[in-house]
Protein backbone atom coordinates (compact mmCIF):
# COMPACT_ATOMS: atom_id res chain seq x y z
CA UNK A 1 0.00 0.00 0.00
CA UNK A 2 1.87 3.40 -1.20
CA UNK A 3 -0.54 5.52 0.61
CA UNK A 4 0.39 9.32 -0.48
CA UNK A 5 2.80 9.29 -3.60
CA UNK A 6 4.39 12.96 -4.76
CA UNK A 7 6.16 13.21 -8.34
CA UNK A 8 8.77 15.04 -8.94
CA UNK A 9 10.73 14.33 -5.32
CA UNK A 10 13.10 17.47 -6.36
CA UNK A 11 13.08 20.09 -8.94
CA UNK A 12 14.90 23.34 -9.78
CA UNK A 13 12.89 25.84 -11.87
CA UNK A 14 14.33 29.50 -13.08
CA UNK A 15 12.08 32.44 -12.56
CA UNK A 16 9.27 32.63 -14.59
CA UNK A 17 8.83 29.09 -15.66
CA UNK A 18 6.12 27.21 -15.15
CA UNK A 19 5.63 23.46 -13.47
CA UNK A 20 3.06 21.06 -11.91
CA UNK A 21 3.60 18.89 -9.06
CA UNK A 22 1.31 15.88 -8.99
CA UNK A 23 -0.37 14.11 -6.10
CA UNK A 24 -1.90 10.77 -5.82
CA UNK A 25 -3.14 8.48 -3.12
CA UNK A 26 -4.37 5.11 -2.94
CA UNK A 27 -6.15 4.86 -0.27
CA UNK A 28 -9.67 6.36 -1.90
CA UNK A 29 -10.27 9.31 0.26
CA UNK A 30 -12.04 12.16 -0.46
CA UNK A 31 -10.00 14.79 0.51
CA UNK A 32 -6.89 15.93 -0.84
CA UNK A 33 -4.41 19.01 0.53
CA UNK A 34 -1.48 20.76 -1.02
CA UNK A 35 0.95 22.24 2.12
CA UNK A 36 4.29 24.65 2.09
CA UNK A 37 7.12 24.37 4.43
CA UNK A 38 9.06 26.78 5.26
CA UNK A 39 12.07 27.12 7.87
CA UNK A 40 11.07 28.58 11.37
CA UNK A 41 6.90 28.72 9.91
CA UNK A 42 5.14 25.45 10.16
CA UNK A 43 3.45 24.09 7.04
CA UNK A 44 0.89 26.21 5.88
CA UNK A 45 -2.18 25.22 3.88
CA UNK A 46 -1.95 26.62 0.20
CA UNK A 47 -5.11 24.49 -1.73
CA UNK A 48 -7.58 21.67 -0.92
CA UNK A 49 -10.20 19.71 -2.17
CA UNK A 50 -13.22 18.22 -0.80
CA UNK A 51 -13.76 15.47 -3.61
CA UNK A 52 -13.50 15.22 -7.15
CA UNK A 53 -13.99 18.10 -9.23
CA UNK A 54 -13.67 20.47 -5.96
CA UNK A 55 -11.18 23.31 -5.06
CA UNK A 56 -10.80 25.33 -2.48
CA UNK A 57 -7.57 28.20 -1.28
CA UNK A 58 -6.11 27.82 2.22
CA UNK A 59 -3.71 30.18 3.74
CA UNK A 60 -1.30 30.44 1.30
CA UNK A 61 -3.28 30.26 -2.30
CA UNK A 62 -1.50 33.30 -4.58
CA UNK A 63 0.79 31.85 -7.49
CA UNK A 64 -0.74 28.36 -6.99
CA UNK A 65 -3.67 26.61 -8.88
CA UNK A 66 -4.90 23.20 -8.67
CA UNK A 67 -7.06 20.92 -9.99
CA UNK A 68 -8.41 17.32 -8.66
CA UNK A 69 -10.22 15.96 -12.25
CA UNK A 70 -9.90 12.73 -10.66
CA UNK A 71 -10.32 11.43 -7.05
CA UNK A 72 -7.39 10.03 -6.54
CA UNK A 73 -4.79 12.80 -8.08
CA UNK A 74 -4.52 16.18 -6.85
CA UNK A 75 -2.21 18.81 -8.81
CA UNK A 76 -0.58 21.77 -8.64
CA UNK A 77 0.50 24.19 -10.57
CA UNK A 78 3.24 27.18 -10.35
CA UNK A 79 2.19 29.25 -13.61
CA UNK A 80 5.23 31.49 -13.12
CA UNK A 81 7.04 30.65 -10.77
CA UNK A 82 9.07 33.06 -8.19
CA UNK A 83 11.81 32.89 -5.60
CA UNK A 84 9.56 33.29 -2.65
CA UNK A 85 8.20 29.71 -4.09
CA UNK A 86 11.21 27.76 -2.97
CA UNK A 87 10.00 25.38 -0.79
CA UNK A 88 9.17 21.96 0.13
CA UNK A 89 5.65 20.95 -0.72
CA UNK A 90 3.29 18.15 0.73
CA UNK A 91 0.50 16.36 -0.10
CA UNK A 92 -2.17 14.69 2.10
CA UNK A 93 -5.48 12.85 2.38
CA UNK A 94 -7.75 12.25 4.88
CA UNK A 95 -10.85 9.82 4.76
CA UNK A 96 -14.45 10.10 5.55
CA UNK A 97 -15.55 13.56 7.14
CA UNK A 98 -12.06 15.09 6.57
CA UNK A 99 -9.90 16.47 9.61
CA UNK A 100 -12.38 17.20 11.62
CA UNK A 101 -13.30 13.30 11.65
CA UNK A 102 -9.99 11.36 10.87
CA UNK A 103 -6.37 11.48 10.51
CA UNK A 104 -4.19 13.21 7.57
CA UNK A 105 -1.80 11.00 5.69
CA UNK A 106 1.14 12.84 4.39
CA UNK A 107 3.37 12.18 1.29
CA UNK A 108 7.09 12.26 0.46
CA UNK A 109 7.46 16.36 -0.39
CA UNK A 110 8.64 17.90 -3.11
CA UNK A 111 11.88 20.06 -2.72
CA UNK A 112 11.39 23.13 -4.79
CA UNK A 113 14.68 25.43 -5.59
CA UNK A 114 13.43 28.66 -7.78
CA UNK A 115 16.46 30.82 -8.80
CA UNK B 1 -5.84 34.17 16.04
CA UNK B 2 -5.33 30.45 16.10
CA UNK B 3 -2.07 29.56 16.88
CA UNK B 4 0.35 26.74 18.19
CA UNK B 5 3.48 26.96 20.02
CA UNK B 6 6.17 23.93 20.53
CA UNK B 7 8.96 24.66 23.24
CA UNK B 8 11.55 24.09 23.20
CA UNK B 9 12.48 24.35 19.65
CA UNK B 10 15.41 21.35 20.27
CA UNK B 11 16.03 19.12 22.54
CA UNK B 12 18.68 16.19 23.51
CA UNK B 13 18.24 12.94 26.21
CA UNK B 14 20.62 10.16 26.69
CA UNK B 15 19.27 6.75 25.53
CA UNK B 16 16.34 5.11 27.61
CA UNK B 17 14.90 8.22 29.55
CA UNK B 18 11.84 9.10 29.45
CA UNK B 19 10.58 12.62 28.21
CA UNK B 20 7.94 14.75 27.26
CA UNK B 21 7.32 16.87 24.39
CA UNK B 22 4.93 19.48 24.54
CA UNK B 23 2.41 21.54 22.41
CA UNK B 24 -0.10 24.56 23.24
CA UNK B 25 -2.83 26.23 21.44
CA UNK B 26 -4.43 29.87 21.49
CA UNK B 27 -8.55 28.23 21.36
CA UNK B 28 -9.55 25.86 23.52
CA UNK B 29 -12.31 24.73 20.78
CA UNK B 30 -10.63 22.07 18.86
CA UNK B 31 -11.62 19.46 17.26
CA UNK B 32 -8.61 17.26 17.49
CA UNK B 33 -4.77 17.35 17.45
CA UNK B 34 -2.44 15.31 15.48
CA UNK B 35 1.23 14.64 16.31
CA UNK B 36 3.86 13.79 13.51
CA UNK B 37 6.98 12.75 13.49
CA UNK B 38 9.30 14.01 10.47
CA UNK B 39 13.11 12.62 9.81
CA UNK B 40 15.73 15.05 8.12
CA UNK B 41 14.01 15.41 4.41
CA UNK B 42 11.48 13.08 4.71
CA UNK B 43 7.55 12.97 4.86
CA UNK B 44 5.53 13.76 7.98
CA UNK B 45 4.12 10.16 9.76
CA UNK B 46 1.34 10.17 11.83
CA UNK B 47 1.47 9.30 15.15
CA UNK B 48 -1.24 9.67 17.52
CA UNK B 49 -4.57 11.36 16.49
CA UNK B 50 -6.59 12.75 19.74
CA UNK B 51 -10.32 13.57 19.52
CA UNK B 52 -11.35 16.60 21.17
CA UNK B 53 -13.46 14.03 23.90
CA UNK B 54 -10.36 12.15 24.53
CA UNK B 55 -7.87 12.59 27.37
CA UNK B 56 -5.42 10.61 25.97
CA UNK B 57 -4.60 8.02 23.40
CA UNK B 58 -1.35 5.69 23.39
CA UNK B 59 0.35 3.36 20.58
CA UNK B 60 3.84 0.95 21.78
CA UNK B 61 6.15 3.23 23.85
CA UNK B 62 3.95 6.77 23.08
CA UNK B 63 1.28 8.66 25.09
CA UNK B 64 -0.05 11.90 24.12
CA UNK B 65 -2.71 13.56 26.47
CA UNK B 66 -4.95 16.82 25.91
CA UNK B 67 -6.41 19.17 28.62
CA UNK B 68 -8.26 21.15 26.16
CA UNK B 69 -9.44 24.04 28.84
CA UNK B 70 -5.55 24.95 29.11
CA UNK B 71 -5.22 24.48 25.64
CA UNK B 72 -1.89 21.38 26.02
CA UNK B 73 -1.12 18.37 24.66
CA UNK B 74 1.94 16.68 25.63
CA UNK B 75 3.73 13.38 23.87
CA UNK B 76 5.60 10.83 26.74
CA UNK B 77 8.04 8.66 24.72
CA UNK B 78 9.35 5.60 27.31
CA UNK B 79 12.42 4.72 27.41
CA UNK B 80 13.59 6.75 24.52
CA UNK B 81 15.87 5.01 21.72
CA UNK B 82 18.35 6.70 19.16
CA UNK B 83 15.60 5.79 16.27
CA UNK B 84 13.53 7.97 17.97
CA UNK B 85 15.53 11.03 17.00
CA UNK B 86 13.32 13.53 14.77
CA UNK B 87 11.31 16.24 14.51
CA UNK B 88 7.96 16.20 16.25
CA UNK B 89 5.45 18.25 15.06
CA UNK B 90 2.10 19.19 16.71
CA UNK B 91 -0.99 19.71 14.51
CA UNK B 92 -4.40 21.16 15.25
CA UNK B 93 -7.66 20.98 13.79
CA UNK B 94 -9.96 24.02 14.58
CA UNK B 95 -12.84 23.08 12.68
CA UNK B 96 -12.42 23.28 9.33
CA UNK B 97 -10.34 21.82 6.53
CA UNK B 98 -7.11 22.88 7.97
CA UNK B 99 -4.56 21.59 10.29
CA UNK B 100 -2.67 24.35 11.65
CA UNK B 101 1.20 23.18 12.78
CA UNK B 102 3.68 24.92 15.28
CA UNK B 103 7.08 24.50 14.05
CA UNK B 104 7.99 21.14 15.90
CA UNK B 105 10.66 20.35 17.86
CA UNK B 106 13.92 18.57 17.12
CA UNK B 107 15.22 15.22 19.41
CA UNK B 108 18.37 14.15 19.61
CA UNK B 109 18.41 10.52 21.84
CA UNK B 110 22.16 10.36 22.64
CA UNK B 111 23.42 6.61 22.61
Amino acid sequence: NAGVTQTPKFRVLKTGQSMTLLCAQDMNHEYMYWYRQDPGMGLRLIHYSVGEGTTAKGEVPDGYNVSRLKKQNFLLGLESAAPSQTSVYFCASSGSGGLVNTEAFFGQGTRLTVV
Amino acid sequence: KQEVTQIPAALSVPEGENLVLNCSFTDSAIYNLQWFRQDPGKGLTSLLLIQSSQREQTSGRLNASLDKSSGRSTLYIAASQPGDSATYLCAVNFGNEKLTFGTGTRLTIIP
